[in-house]
């Protein structure tokens, strides 16, 4: 199976709480996981990224956690801000497959002052 | 540097026209990926191209076709327009190397709408 399920389709949340968007794989070929973060009228943008052999990965107040025997990662969003508000989604990349990215349904999120 | 340029940004056609989308991408940047983007499908890979060469294909009808030039820049085409497919149609560039972790980064987008 080629999908990525992400949950839930929107967030709300407050000024300065954390965000979690969640997405589950099946297909164990998938070898990097990005998410993307996308404004309207933009293209999605590199946010941050995983490998499967990594269980954490932090970049200022986005963190990516990943459970590979779960086959589940989630994206974790540290003191929200107004600003934080866009589309992510989550992406798998499968072995070998280039520029090809399995990209999940999308979360919109919205941080309310 | 400058970003991935892709023109035009919006379009409007008819059922049964053909249309002809452009991408350039960062100077350097050899591969090409193409996506479509709709709210009931989200983002779907569309196609690859490298060195001039179709290098990966999603599951597209054969309506969906594209192409590359010596110069990287990248050109995808839509035969015989169906309502369905308007859409945001994307493109994302990369090095091209291969390497898993290669940064795709997406232009803007052209915006299709099919009446």
């Amino acid at each position: 199976q080629q999908q990525v399920k992400q949950s839930p389709q929107s967030l709300i949340v407050q000024k300065g709480g954390i965000s979690i968007i969640n997405c589950a794989y099946e297909n164990t070929a998938f070898d990097y996981f990005p998410w993307y973060q996308q404004f309207p009228g933009k293209g999605p943008a590199l946010l941050i990224a995983i490998r499967p052999d990594v269980s954490e990965k932090k970049e200022g107040r986005f963190t990516i956690s990943f459970n590979k025997s779960a086959k589940q990662f989630s994206l974790h969003i540290m003191d929200s801000q107004p600003g934080d508000s866009a589309t992510y989604f989550c992406a798998a990349h499968l072995y070998n497959q280039g520029g090809k990215l399995i990209f999940g349904q999308g979360t919109e999120l919205s941080v309310k002052p | 540097k400058a970003g991935v340029t892709q023109t035009p940004r919006y379009l409007i056609k008819t059922r049964g026209q053909q249309v002809t989308l452009s991408c350039s991408p960062i100077s350097g940047h050899r591969s090409v990926s193409w996506y479509q983007q709709t709210p009931g499908q989200g983002l779907q890979f569309l196609f690859e191209y490298f060195s001039e060469t179709q290098r990966n294909k999603g599951n597209f009808p054969g309506r969906f076709s594209g192409r590359q030039f010596s110069n990287s820049r990248s050109e995808m085409n839509v035969s015989t327009l169906e309502l369905g497919d308007s859409a945001l149609y994307l493109c994302a560039s990369s090095l091209g190397k291969g390497a898993t972790n290669e940064k795709l980064f997406f232009g803007s987008g052209t915006q299709l709408s099919v009446l």
